[in-house]
């Protein structure tokens, strides 16, 4: 596709339960990456992946946490046993190579 | 330690005055530096990126130029639909790393 698609926009969780959060890339794009917004401006990096392999995963709490770029599927971040403080907006972003990285409209993840 | 500073935090400008937003960077490895707008509720939309000093790129009212340890938005007589934050950010080796942005009020 011409955008990077996001699934779902809301998802809504109990403290402790599963979250899964998807994202396609916009199509020949072979990087992706994982924000996530908590302040209004505050973007913290997650996770990147070059085509299926993690490029940099400096920033994933890995005690909950974990990501897959699988082929011919859409990208996904998991997160075991949600906690209050992983409310937030994820966004996806790609990009083709070290070029113009494009965002999707995020997923707006509320832990009650 | 890598970091980008935006200010001023936040602006209020009247509907044709310019103004300029401030992106400081410390980064090991500049792979490029992008500027984003992000509006309320929505993902940030891709402006510009510049990867060497000197360079200069325009789109409508926008101007963005890069020096060896900042970058300048300039916004020539902005609009009302100017209004939005504005987010800078560095791309190193393996991501990006975003300044806290500029939240832009541009008044009629």
């Amino acid at each position: 596709g011409e955008e990077v698609a996001q699934t779902p926009k809301h998802l809504v969780r109990g403290e402790g339960q599963k979250a899964k959060l998807y994202c396609a890339p916009i199509k020949g794009h072979s990087y992706v990456f994982w924000y996530q917004q908590v302040l209004k401006n505050e973007f913290k990096f997650l996770i990147s992946f070059q085509n299926e392999n993690v490029f940099d995963e400096t920033g994933m709490p890995k005690e909950r946490f974990s990501a897959k770029c699988l082929p011919n599927s859409p990208c996904s971040l998991e997160i075991q046993a949600t906690k209050l403080e992983d409310s937030a907006v994820y966004f996806c972003a790609s990009s083709q190579s070290s070029t113009e990285a494009f965002f999707g409209q995020g997923t707006r993840l509320t832990v009650v | 330690e890598d970091q980008v500073t935006q200010s001023p935090e936040a602006l209020r400008l009247q509907e044709g005055e310019s103004s300029s937003l401030n992106c400081s960077y410390t980064v090991s490895g500049l792979r490029g530096l992008f500027w984003y707008r992000q509006d309320p509720g929505k993902g940030p939309e891709f402006l510009f990126t510049l990867y060497s000093a000197g360079e200069e790129k325009e789109k409508e009212r926008l101007k963005a130029t890069l020096t060896k340890k900042e970058s300048f938005l300039h916004i020539t007589a902005p609009k009302p639909e100017d209004s939005a934050t504005y987010l800078c950010a560095v791309q190193t080796w393996g991501k990006l790393i975003f300044g806290q942005g500029t939240e832009l009020s541009v008044k009629p």
